[in-house]
């Protein structure tokens, strides 16, 4: 079981361009998120998706669009990357509630 | 709004220690709170999670206790040992999909 694992593990972009991070996840839960973790603060919510073909904001979801593509994969794009998003991205799956089980991180530096 | 603060937000400890670490929330009105470990360029582990109803959680040489009427928690670390070098965070879960992290305490313990 590979668990929650996530696409780049590092990118570098220039203002504008837009670029998706990949998430797939192997535990057959209905529930994945996308949280941004940034220097001093605690992991914020992007987005979230309860169940397949269900998307909803989360705290964050600004400059953010996503996609539930399956049951398995949850998709975050970035269409005009901006150097406020500078941040490491974690996807994360769970079954519902508290109980989550997160992907190791994508670091996306914007200049 | 629900606010997580983690204090110190970073500690440094010989090997053999006992040691704290603190977490606040402002809002009591919680179902559970966790703790959970981050190592670097990794995602995040749960540790310990305890229900509202409960005081303290035990596994191992950790043990985390929860004071909901004033919105406290502390993970206790025994022993400690240079392998429990690692960001320590607090998350409370407060309903629906709502999980709100502090910004962690980052350990080291000096062999």
């Amino acid at each position: 079981n590979a668990g929650v694992t996530q696409t780049p593990k590092f990118q570098v972009l220039k203002t504008g361009q837009s670029m998706t991070l990949q998430c797939a996840q192997d535990m057959n839960h209905n529930s994945m998120y996308w949280y941004r973790q940034d220097p001093g603060m605690g992991l914020r919510l992007i987005y979230y998706s309860a169940s397949e073909g269900t998307t909803d904001k989360g705290e964050v979801p600004n400059g953010y669009n996503v996609s539930r593509l399956n049951k398995r994969e949850f998709s975050l794009r970035l269409e005009s990357a901006a150097p406020s998003q500078t941040s490491v991205y974690f996807c994360a799956s769970g079954p519902g509630g508290p109980s989550q089980f997160f992907g190791p991180g994508t670091r996306l530096t914007v200049l | 709004k629900q606010e997580v603060t983690q204090i110190p937000a970073a500690l440094s400890v010989p090997e053999g220690e006992n040691l704290v670490l603190n977490c606040s929330f402002t809002d009591s009105a919680i179902y559970n709170l966790q703790w959970f470990r981050q190592d670097p360029g990794k995602g995040l582990t749960s540790l310990l999670l305890i229900q509202s109803s409960q005081r303290e959680q035990t596994s191992g040489r950790l043990n985390a206790s929860l004071d909901k009427s004033s919105g406290r928690s502390t993970l206790y670390i025994a022993a400690s040992q240079p392998g429990d070098s690692a960001t320590y965070l607090c998350a409370v879960y407060t309903g629906g999909f709502k999980t709100i992290f502090g910004a962690g305490t980052r350990l080291f313990v000096k062999a």
